[in-house]
């Protein structure tokens, strides 16, 4: 069935640094991959996406490229700030109408000052 | 962009009494609805996909006749634990499909109910 595997945090950054947090999934056919955060208190938010190989998402600095290659979709910023401090989850929809989202574990990002 | 609410967003309980969760569309109506479970530390386990006026499906595993699912209007699901035990005890989310959207393959999700069973 469908998985998918991200870095396992916490993951401590200081304000400014470069961020990557690897994301690789199985899956049969062609899936649509996702990024979502969650900020302290609120619900998951789509942050960005991609629905076909070499495609690149982005969003409020971040980005992610879906690899077919690889089976990755890594998400990268190039610099953090405070207010990105949320715990960040990969998601793939596999192929077929049922919306079905598999998530992996979330990985809990810190941003200090 | 879109809102989903649930309700309540804490819950505590005795053993086997049973506990009802509403997730509600905001400003769209959405024909279809998913309820996630969240361990600690562990990703979002999809229980069932409800489609408004027909049942629940259920992934395997999950026992349906434990986790009642009523989907009856385009604006609200509902998730009654029934006859909980300390084994339930989890954060339950939901999310919503906006089948009108501009994107049409995102899922909004609520702020999740944590559910502690005693």
């Amino acid at each position: 069935g469908d998985s998918v595997t991200q870095m396992e945090g916490p993951v401590t950054l200081s304000e400014e640094a470069f961020l990557t947090i690897n994301c690789t999934y199985t899956a049969t056919g062609y899936p649509s991959l996702f990024w979502y955060v969650q900020y302290p208190g609120e619900g998951l938010q789509l942050l960005l996406k991609a629905t076909k190989a070499d495609d690149k998402g982005s969003n409020k600095g971040f980005e992610a490229t879906y690899r077919k290659e690889t089976t990755s979709f890594h998400l990268e910023k190039g610099s953090v700030q405070v207010s990105d401090s949320a715990v960040y989850f990969c998601a793939l929809r596999g192929g077929g109408s049922n919306y079905k989202l598999t998530f992996g574990k979330g990985t809990l990002l810190t941003v200090n000052p | 962009g879109a809102v989903v609410s649930q309700h309540p967003s804490r819950v505590i309980c005795k053993s086997g009494t049973s506990v009802k969760i509403e997730c509600r569309s905001l400003d769209f109506q959405a024909t279809t609805m998913f309820w996630y479970r969240q361990f600690p530390k562990q990703s979002l386990m999809l229980m069932a996909t409800s489609n408004e006026g027909s049942k629940a499906t259920y992934e395997q595993g999950v026992e349906k006749d434990k986790f009642l699912i009523n989907h009856a209007s385009l604006t609200l699901s509902t998730l009654t634990v029934t006859s909980a035990h300390p084994e339930d005890s989890s954060f339950y989310i939901c999310s919503a499909r906006d089948p009108g959207g501009a994107v049409k393959e995102t899922q909004y999700f609520g702020p999740g109910t944590r559910l502690l069973v005693l």
